[in-house]
């Protein structure tokens, strides 16, 4: 089965400064999906960030912006200009190509400093 | 975007009562649903996923005989937890994957549930 790994339990950054959350993961398929789900205290969760494996092109969403190394299997998140909004737990998730397997990483507990 | 619709956000029960979780998918059809539980500070476990017209297919561990699931139209799935006890209270998440090859979830709000 594939694995999501998140390395880092909690991270810290101050508001306007730039933070970078890692994520590993471990899968033999050539294809598939790569996602940086937001949980913030009202337990939504709420997309991110999504990746398709085949773009070698990383995504990118306004302040949030991904360094996808598919041969190091490696997808970590950076949020520039922190926010205070941006306080959450921050879940990396594998999806198969398929979209009926997904797996979450352990999650990142981000706090914002004033 | 897709819409997941969870009800109750928050459900308060006796022990050895029964408890039923609603998920709707509002704007488009979901064929498959799945069910997660999350413990505080932790990551979402899978339960279960809910197939519309067969039945549900429950993840090691998961007892689905106390975790009934039913997935009787193309937009609901229900959880059932039977016979509550204290150690099931926990906050329960469903969700649905995109039809549009994106390989997205969408998320229903989440019910917390507390067995007294």
């Amino acid at each position: 089965a594939q694995t999501v790994t998140q390395s880092q339990p909690e991270m810290s950054v101050q508001e306007a400064e730039t933070v970078t959350l890692s994520c590993t993961y471990d899968t033999s398929e050539s294809d598939y999906y790569l996602f940086w789900y937001k949980q913030p205290p009202s337990r939504q969760m709420i997309l991110v960030i999504r990746q398709e494996a085949y773009k070698q092109q990383n995504a990118t969403e306004n302040r949030f912006s991904v360094n996808f190394q598919k041969a190091a299997k490696s997808f970590s998140l950076k949020i520039s200009d922190s926010q205070l909004g941006d306080a959450a737990m921050y879940f990396c998730a594998y999806s198969h190509i398929t979209g009926n397997q997904f797996y979450f990483g352990t999650g990142t507990s981000l706090t914002v400093i004033p | 975007g897709a819409v997941v619709s969870q009800h109750p956000s928050w459900v308060i029960c006796k022990s050895g009562t029964s408890v039923k979780i609603e998920c709707r998918s509002l704007d488009f059809q979901a064929t498959t649903m799945f069910w997660y539980r999350q413990f505080p500070k932790q990551s979402l476990m899978l339960m279960a996923t809910s197939n519309e017209g067969s039945k549900a297919t429950y993840e090691q561990g998961v007892e689905k005989d106390k975790f009934l699931i039913n997935h009787a139209s193309l937009t609901l799935s229900t959880l059932t937890v039977t016979s509550a006890h204290p150690e099931d209270s926990s906050f329960y998440i469903c969700s649905a994957p995109s039809r549009a090859g994106t390989g997205e979830l969408f998320f229903g709000e989440g019910s917390r549930l507390t067995v007294l």
